[in-house]
This record gives C-alpha cells, sequence and structure tokens, in this order.
C-alpha cells in the first residue's frame, strides 16, 4: 500500500504562473512533511517543511498548504522560473523517525 | 561545512556480484539513512543507522546489509546483485530530531 500519493505526475507552467503539486497520506501517525526539489544527477534537496500544527508555512516563493483532516498537503510555487524545472517530491515521517515515505514524483517544466 | 558525501558516483557490476557503497554524513550529523530510487521513482527506505546500529528497516531483502562506523560514516552492502538493483542510492543524514539531508547519490548498474 502507497503511504503518500501525489499529483500530477507531470507539470507545464509558464513562467511567472503558480505551481501546485498535491500529496495526499493515509497513516494519522505521521507528523512531519517536507518536500523536496530534486534535479537530474542530483540527490534531492530540501525544499521546505510543515508540522501539522499549522495549516500554512510560507519560505520565499513557495508556500505548503495543509489539510489534516483530509489528510492532505501541497506545494506552492508562487513566480514560476525556468530554474524551478525540476522534479519535486513529497514525503511523510513520523518526526524524530528520519523514515521517510516519498511520493512519486512530479516533474515540473516551467516554460519562457 | 562539506554536506553528504557518498562515492563511487557511478558503478558498474555484474548480476552475483557483490557491491560496497560509502556515504560520510554531514558535518554535527549522527544518523545516517540509504534509499534505493528506480529510476523515475521516489525513494524507498531501505534501512537506517544509529549509534552505529540499524536502528529501523524498510522492505528490503536481507541481501541489503550496512554498517555505521564511530565517525559516524557509513555504508551499504548488497549481496548477490540482480538486475533489478540498479537504481540511484541516496545517504541522508540528521542529526536526531532534525532535517534530512541527501547526498548526490550512487549510479548502480546491474548487467
Amino acid at each position: 500500500q502507497q503511504q503518500v500519493k501525489q499529483s500530477p505526475q507531470s507539470l507545464i507552467v509558464q513562467k511567472g504562473g503558480i505551481s501546485i503539486i498535491n500529496c495526499a497520506y493515509e497513516n494519522t501517525a505521521f507528523d512531519y512533511f517536507p518536500w523536496y526539489q530534486q534535479f537530474p544527477g542530483k540527490g534531492p534537496a530540501l525544499l521546505i517543511a510543515i508540522r501539522p500544527d499549522v495549516s500554512e508555512k510560507k519560505e520565499g516563493r513557495f508556500t505548503i498548504s495543509f489539510n489534516k483532516s483530509a489528510k492532505q498537503f501541497s506545494l506552492h510555487i508562487m513566480d514560476s522560473q525556468p530554474g524551478d524545472s525540476a522534479t519535486y517530491f513529497c514525503a511523510a515521517s513520523r518526526y524524530n523517525f528520519n523514515k521517510f515515505y516519498f511520493g512519486s514524483g512530479t516533474k515540473l517544466n516551467v516554460k519562457p | 561545512d562539506a554536506g553528504v558525501t557518498q562515492s563511487p558516483t557511478h558503478l558498474i557490476k555484474t548480476r552475483g556480484q557483490q557491491v560496497t557503497l560509502r556515504c560520510s554524513p554531514k558535518s554535527g550529523h549522527d544518523t545516517v539513512s540509504w534509499y534505493q530510487q528506480a529510476l523515475g521513482q521516489g525513494p524507498q527506505f531501505i534501512f537506517q543507522y544509529y549509534e552505529e546500529e540499524e536502528r529501523q528497516r524498510g522492505n528490503f531483502p536481507d541481501r541489503f546489509s550496512g554498517h555505521q562506523f564511530p565517525n559516524y560514516s557509513s555504508e551499504l552492502n548488497v549481496n548477490a546483485l540482480l538486475l533489478g538493483d540498479s537504481a540511484l542510492y541516496l545517504c541522508a543524514s540528521t542529526r536526531t530530531g532534525n532535517e534530512q539531508y541527501f547526498g548526490p547519490g550512487t549510479r548502480l548498474t546491474v548487467t
């Protein structure tokens, strides 16, 4: 059973637009939800993370929205830039356990 | 401050062989986790080491084993390689309870 489901699989956005990636999780014991950005040939890089005690967290152009009752969370990238073109992964874990369950990834292409 | 480093970068092995991958955690980190990332997929948790002991394990067979040294560096060993073991192997480190940082990975190809 897949613990974290991610959509869409791929996304094309115009420069300056908003990119939205969604994730849903199964295990209500999860209490740490990071997003990672991965460029080809590189390891995933931590972008932003949220704990379930808040519904939203913003860092620069990146925002996580969290809906505990629906067991869903999403990443919003405002003013998307071509340099944001990468694969994005959501993940979930129990805090302090560091055993992450990853989504299947979203390949984002920002058109100039 | 060096981040997580892994070696080698690329590796080609034959079915049935054994392989050892190496990881040095970020300075100050004491916990090392290993993940397998198949092409086009998200990383899958293999196991985690803390204080030189395996603390957690994912759904991987016993052919996958590891070790952590007193300086917190770690090795991943895979015996009896199968074609399906071809993947990017990622090491991630953390100081217990904090954000996890990934290395660049080792690309393993089994022929």
